[in-house]
């Protein structure tokens, strides 16, 4: 199955500050979701972008499908943007559903 | 609308005891699946559901885990003698497959903790 990496590990910023996350894998992308684990452990979808570009306020995601990687841009962050953040794509090559893949999370703080 | 919901929240079992998870997916979604967050981890899959049929079982740690969904709405996940490596976040999700294109989406998940 698909392999995923998570760029950086951690990463502490101050409010304000912008912050671009990465995600690589190991194999041809597919189904790739960006999350948010906040504090109480919900996973709040961020973006489904299997490729391209979207945008959805101060965040936006770029997907480039053929070199197997997607980035995460947060601007002017605020401390509610604190947490963990997922990439995951289908663990499979395929049509039809499958599970996710998950990346270890890149832990984000946001300082006042 | 309404997300996905489990229950209990929080559940502390003491080692040997059986437990019983449940997911309600959001409502006309064929696919569920479930999922395992040990702390300080990604989500791992555990098994998946199209309908009432459980596709991919692959994920299951060991046969003391045991999932079922038999119709095809709310899926009880249960694990029989719990151990302590079993203490995790469980994860369901839920999507509306078109095609070979899906999103999941998730619920708050259940906090297991065995003593």
């Amino acid at each position: 199955g698909i392999q995923v990496e998570q760029s950086p590990p951690d990463l502490i910023l101050q409010e304000g500050a912008n912050s671009t996350l990465r995600c690589n894998f190991s194999d041809s992308v597919n189904n790739l979701q960006w999350f948010h684990q906040n504090p109480w452990g919900q996973l709040i979808n961020l973006f489904y972008i299997p490729s391209g570009t979207k945008q959805n306020g101060r965040l936006s995601a770029t997907t480039v499908a053929t070199e197997r990687y997607s980035l995460l841009y947060i601007s002017s962050s605020q401390t509610t943007d604190s947490g963990v953040y997922f990439c995951a794509d289908r663990m499979y090559s395929g049509g039809g559903a499958d599970g996710l893949t998950f990346g270890k999370g890149t832990h984000l703080i946001i300082q006042p | 609308g309404a997300g996905v919901s489990q229950s209990p929240r929080y559940k502390v079992a003491k080692r040997g005891q059986d437990v019983a998870l449940r997911c309600d997916p959001i409502s006309g979604h064929v696919s569920l699946f479930w999922y395992q967050q040990a702390l300080g981890q990604g989500p791992e899959f555990l098994t998946y559901f199209q309908n009432e049929a459980q596709l991919d079982k692959s994920g299951l740690p060991s046969d003391r885990f045991f999932a079922e969904r038999p119709e095809g709405s709310v899926s009880t996940l249960k694990i029989q003698r719990t151990q302590q490596e079993d203490s995790a976040v469980y994860l369901c999700a839920s999507s509306l497959v078109r095609g070979s294109a899906y999103e999941q989406y998730f619920g708050p998940g259940t906090r297991l903790t065995v003593t």
